[in-house]
């Protein structure tokens, strides 16, 4: 069974720029995570979706910042415009439902992203 | 505060040793908790759940103080394989999981 998918793996661009971060949950998954990992902060929450709506953004950093999920099986994290301090692992999870008390998310390889 | 602290580490223990660390958490409303693995430039893993009365799998072995907020992992007769980052996992509602900044674990040879 294929897992959480994300792309790109990689991405360089410079400041200013706008990055596009793609998401496919596990088929069946009614709950999508994006996280956010870097050395300083470690593991952070930015927002997650519920059938397909936004539940809880209240860990977006700022408007530069933006997510959507327009259907069961795609979502998107945007920043634009890009600045040095993105530089991070940004990482995509999902959950059905049923698996909340089980407490298992399973996440994506990740998108490491590096903004000059 | 962070909603949940822990040792960073590392703890470099030689192959067949007896490593244990903590977490502490904030949000005494907690309903559950977990231990997560991360290997190095990998995704997070779930490790295993952490039960009120303790809980071992293999040679792992988890477990819950409620009334002063600390969950402890333990891991006995050290692999190898076992080197990894370790995160500290809450879960203070029903939908959002907190992640710990991990505490790191080598093992040598």
């Amino acid at each position: 069974d294929a897992g959480v998918i994300q792309s790109p793996r990689h991405e360089v661009t410079e400041m200013g720029q706008e990055v596009t971060l793609r998401c496919k949950p596990i088929s069946g998954h009614d709950y999508l995570f994006w996280y956010r990992q870097t050395m300083m902060r470690g593991l952070e929450l930015l927002i997650y979706f519920n059938n397909n709506v936004p539940i809880d953004d209240s860990g977006m950093p700022e408007d530069r910042f933006s997510a959507k999920m327009p259907n069961a099986s795609f979502s998107t994290l945007k920043i634009q415009p890009s600045e040095p301090r993105d530089s991070a692992v940004y990482f995509c999870a999902s959950r059905a439902g049923t698996s909340g008390r089980t407490g298992e998310l399973f996440f994506g390889e990740g998108s490491r992203l590096t903004v000059l | 505060r962070k909603e949940v602290e822990q040792d960073p580490g590392p703890f470099n223990v030689p192959e067949g040793a007896t490593v244990a660390f903590n977490c502490t958490y904030s949000n005494s409303a907690s309903q559950s908790f977990f231990w997560y693995r991360q290997d190095c430039r990998k995704e997070p893993k779930l490790l295993m759940s952490v039960y009120s009365s303790g809980n071992e799998d293999g040679r792992f072995t988890a477990q819950l103080n409620r009334a002063s907020q600390y969950i402890s992992l333990l891991i006995r007769d050290s692999k190898l394989s076992d080197s990894a980052t370790y995160l500290c996992v809450v879960r203070p509602n029903d939908y959002k999981l907190s992640f710990g900044a991990g505490t790191t674990v080598t093992v040598r040879a």
